[in-house]
């Protein structure tokens, strides 16, 4: 068991160019959450899976912002027409949902936009 | 609204003991949850607590009162190494985690 990976670990973008990120969770957890986190503050919810299915957007997150889970496993996080304001941590987190929930989290992928 | 309120920074010294407080409203209550947090890296789990009462591991113990929405994180025999922020988070009825701000804990020789 690797724990949960991220790719990239960082990266740097122009406003208005879209961007994808990746999450590996750990094998067979069945939940996996995106959040962003800046600063001095705790992560902030995104959106989460269970298996392949989307259970829950925050209200927070724009339109130019999708994730998918295709097959339940790996998942993607896309940020369309990035403006400075995404920048940030994203963190990526899985857990068995009748362990706990538990959250293991990725390292993030640290996103500056110029 | 959902509320989870800790203090932004505190200071202790090596080998003392430090308590870290938590106090939350949330829709829904589904466990409570510390982490630690290392400037730049992931937040790695600490302890969980879903009913009233301590639980104990280690140097790290923490504490539960549901009726009054309040938790705390004791940490003893503090090291060097322990220099990083708490994060406090509350499980919901949508089994959403609500974060605290973090506790930035500064250790002094």
């Amino acid at each position: 068991d690797t724990g949960v990976s991220q790719d990239p670990r960082h990266k740097i973008t122009k406003r208005g160019q879209n961007v994808t990120f990746r999450c590996d969770p750990i094998s067979e957890h069945n939940r996996l959450y995106w959040y962003r986190q800046t600063l001095g503050q705790g992560p902030e919810f995104l959106t989460y899976f269970q298996n392949e299915a989307q259970l829950e957007k925050s209200r927070l997150l724009s339109d130019r912002f999708s994730a998918e889970r295709p097959k339940g496993s790996f998942s993607t996080l896309e940020i369309q027409r990035t403006e400075q304001g995404d920048s940030a941590m994203y963190l990526c987190a899985s857990s068995l949902s009748w362990a706990k929930n538990i959250q293991y989290f990725g390292a993030g992928t640290r996103l500056s936009v110029l | 609204g959902q509320n989870i309120d800790q203090p932004t920074e505190m200071t202790a010294t090596e080998g003392a003991i430090v308590q870290i407080n938590c106090t939350y409203q949330t829709s829904g209550f589904n466990g409570l949850f510390w982490y630690q947090q290392h400037a730049g890296e992931a937040p790695t789990f600490l302890s969980y607590n879903v009913l009233d009462g301590l639980e104990e591991k280690g140097r790290f113990s923490s504490f539960l009162s549901r009726s009054k929405g309040y938790s705390y994180l004791l940490l003893k025999e503090l090291q060097m190494k322990d220099s990083a922020s708490y994060l406090c988070g509350v499980m919901d009825s949508n089994y959403q985690l609500i974060w605290g701000a973090g506790t930035k804990l500064i250790i002094k020789p």
